[in-house]
């Protein structure tokens, strides 16, 4: 089944504490991006991936990083976690930038 | 800056009634898509539908139609014949052309809940 898979769905830590929110997508797309949702503010792209090693910053990526070493995974990491990142977030990925974006089932992350 | 804007923060609507969305967009660009996404309480973001700035016809996928207003930048949604499983919070989006300053980036609204009433 065509997926884009993230992991964890949940997840609560403490500020400063290291994560990784893991994306894989399973149909060979070039383009993946992370987004984060907040109430009346919809979604916002933290970072895109045209394609392997190449990354970009999106609207919103201060207090994160991300990384393409391989085409189907694009992780979101948080070095540094702090309150005003809890939020849901998700992984996107699509065959190119202008084609349909499958995104991924979300994670809630709350960090306290 | 590009911006989208759903002025509804919630709707409601009978079961097999119909309902319509609205978004409005500003920006500069005159080659862009605009996207319809539904938010079920199972929180995955599934595509409703897709249009083209360029194309003139408006987009249709079974019960959902959109009304495409180009000079008015206006993009609404229309469902008609409601279901209990259309319950769920819609968003607009837009995306431009890469380049430019341009990521490919969807650029959403806020979104609008809505609530299918049998």
């Amino acid at each position: 089944e065509a997926q884009v898979t993230q992991n964890p769905r949940y997840l609560i830590t403490v500020t400063g504490k290291k994560l990784t929110v893991t994306c894989s997508q399973n149909m060979n797309h070039e383009y993946m991006s992370w987004y984060r949702q907040d109430p009346g503010l919809g979604l916002r792209q933290i970072y895109y991936s045209m394609n392997v090693e190449v990354t970009d910053k999106g609207d919103v990526p201060e207090g994160y990083k991300v990384s393409r070493k391989e085409k189907r995974n694009f992780p979101l990491i948080l070095e540094s976690p702090s309150p005003n990142q809890t939020s849901l977030y998700f992984c996107a990925s699509s065959l190119r930038w202008y084609t349909e974006a499958f995104f991924g089932q979300g994670t809630r992350l709350t960090v306290v | 800056a590009q911006t989208v804007t759903q002025s509804q923060p919630e709707m409601s609507v009978q079961e097999a009634e119909t309902v319509t969305l609205s978004c409005t967009y500003d920006t500069s660009e005159n080659n862009y898509y605009l996207f319809w996404y539904k938010q079920p309480p199972s929180r995955q973001m599934i595509l409703v539908i897709r249009q083209e700035a360029y194309k003139q016809q408006n987009a249709t996928e079974n019960r959902f139609s959109v009304n495409f207003q180009k000079a008015a930048k206006s993009f609404s949604l229309k469902i008609s014949d409601s279901q209990l499983g259309d319950t769920a919070m819609y968003f607009c989006a837009f995306m431009t052309p890469l380049g430019s300053g341009n990521t490919g980036k969807l650029i959403f609204g806020q979104g609008t809940t809505l609530q299918v009433k049998p």
